[in-house]
């Protein structure tokens, strides 16, 4: 059984870069989450998808855009790079957006480093 | 962005002792999970709880589910040299996003 998968492992962009960052969930799940983690942080919630739609959102500029595919796999979107924008990129799958109990499983993540 | 606390921040022990790290919320949850992140890998997920007052335990591993739903606790005992890495509480209500605290870094000398 898959586990959830992330490419690529690792990202270097210059700042104004564009980037796309994919996930593939566990199987048998249907709902992605993105997170954000700086280095020393803990992971921030950036948005959540379910049936292809944005469900949830935290507090992350409009240069953060998502997708989410027919078959769970989810994009992330990132415009305009800064600096600050360098970080770990977690996605992390669970099933049912509309259950009280779905336990989230992240993946190995993205290190993205913007110059 | 939302961030609960997690103490302490950092532990350096002895191989074979025990451990215990705590978090607390001003906000409530229905759901606390413990995760534990090695360097460049994503969390992985220990313990879940989902009802206030819970204790559960993964073998050396105990948790437990705060009785007014702020809190959650991790203990591990007989600690080992696999144990090291960063172990992050986050609480959850419903569906919604996980919020996570800052992490306790656990050493052990051997």
């Amino acid at each position: 059984d898959a586990g959830v998968t992330q490419s690529p492992t690792h990202l270097i962009k210059t700042r104004g870069q564009q980037v796309t960052l994919r996930c593939s969930p566990k199987s048998g799940h249907d709902t992605v989450s993105w997170y954000q983690q700086a280095l020393g942080q803990g992971p921030q919630f950036i948005f959540q998808y379910y049936e292809e739609e944005e469900r949830q959102r935290g507090n992350f500029p409009d240069r953060f855009s998502g997708h989410q595919f027919p078959n769970y796999s989810s994009e992330l979107n990132v415009n305009a790079l800064l600096l600050g924008d360098s970080a770990l990129y977690l996605c992390a799958s669970s099933w049912g957006a509309g259950t009280s109990t779905d336990t989230q499983y992240f993946g190995p993540g993205t290190r993205l480093t913007v110059l | 962005g939302q961030q609960l606390n997690q103490s302490p921040q950092s532990m350096f022990i002895q191989e074979g002792e025990d451990v215990s790290m705590n978090c607390t919320s001003s906000s409530i949850f229905n759901t606390w999970l413990w995760y534990k992140q090695d360097p460049g890998e994503g969390p992985v997920l220990l313990i879940a709880l989902y009802k206030a007052g819970e204790l559960t335990s993964n073998g050396r591993l105990t948790a437990q589910f705060g009785i007014t739903r702020k809190d959650s606790f991790l203990n591990i005992s007989a600690s080992i040299p696999s144990d090291v890495g960063i172990y992050f509480c986050a609480g959850q209500w419903g569906a919604q996003k996980l919020v996570f605290g800052q992490g306790t870094r656990l050493t052990i000398n051997p």
